[in-house]
């Protein structure tokens, strides 16, 4: 099977501006993870999708980031706008409903802004 | 102090050595994830485990929930073993993951 695929892989913004990072998970995953890395600390959870639900969002962290599951496939994660803080790499991650079930990863997006 | 400790931060070992890295969990969880991140590269998950003990090829997995405390191990390492190694935690409360700070290892030829 496929696995999480993230676009881009890489994103130069300014300060200011705005940039929308898209996750596909796994075909019939219908849980959906955003987590980021920043300045070289942890990985840091954002937020969970059931479906096109968003089961948790407590990571995220505050009202410039929106993420969204329409029709609970792909997945987008929209700053807006940007600040220099947010620069880091994205991941995001899938896995299958039930039990907690192994979590696949995408290769991530590296958010650049200057 | 952040609810999953790794130790050591950076491992430099060379060809051939049994690798041990650790890590510390303060809170309830309901299993726990080792992940394997190369240069530059994606995350890979190596391991997700509730109890007991893992094994995938030269990769062994160990956790021990009454002392909250869980290792990784490579046997008979590799350069190519060169990567990130992080615990992941995931509560008992919901699906998120807590993560560790990461191992860096390094395998010398």
């Amino acid at each position: 099977e496929a696995g999480v695929t993230q676009f881009p892989s890489h994103s130069v913004i300014e300060k200011g501006q705005t940039v929308t990072l898209r996750c596909d998970p796994i075909s019939g995953h219908d849980n959906l993870y955003w987590y980021r890395r920043v300045m070289g600390k942890e990985i840091k959870f954002l937020l969970h999708f059931v479906k096109e639900s968003k089961q948790d969002e407590s990571g995220m962290p505050n009202n410039r980031f929106l993420a969204e599951r329409t029709g609970g496939t792909y997945s987008t994660l929209k700053v807006q706008p940007a600040e220099l803080e947010d620069s880091g790499v994205y991941f995001c991650a899938s896995s299958r409903s039930g039990v907690p079930y192994e979590q696949y990863f995408g290769p991530g997006t590296r958010l650049t802004v200057t | 102090k952040n609810e999953v400790e790794q130790s050591p931060q950076n491992l430099t070992a060379q060809e051939g050595e049994f690798i041990t890295i650790n890590c510390s969990y303060s809170v309830g969880i309901s299993a726990l994830h080792w992940l394997q991140q190369h240069p530059g590269g994606g995350i890979v998950s190596l391991f997700m485990l509730s109890s007991g003990k893992k094994k995938h090829g030269r990769l062994i997995a160990t956790i021990n929930i009454q002392e909250k405390h869980s290792s990784l191990h490579i046997t008979a390492s590799h350069p190519r073993d060169s990567a990130v190694y992080i615990c992941a935690v995931r509560m008992d409360s919901n699906y998120q993951l807590i993560w560790g700070a990461g191992t860096k290892l390094i395998i010398k030829p």
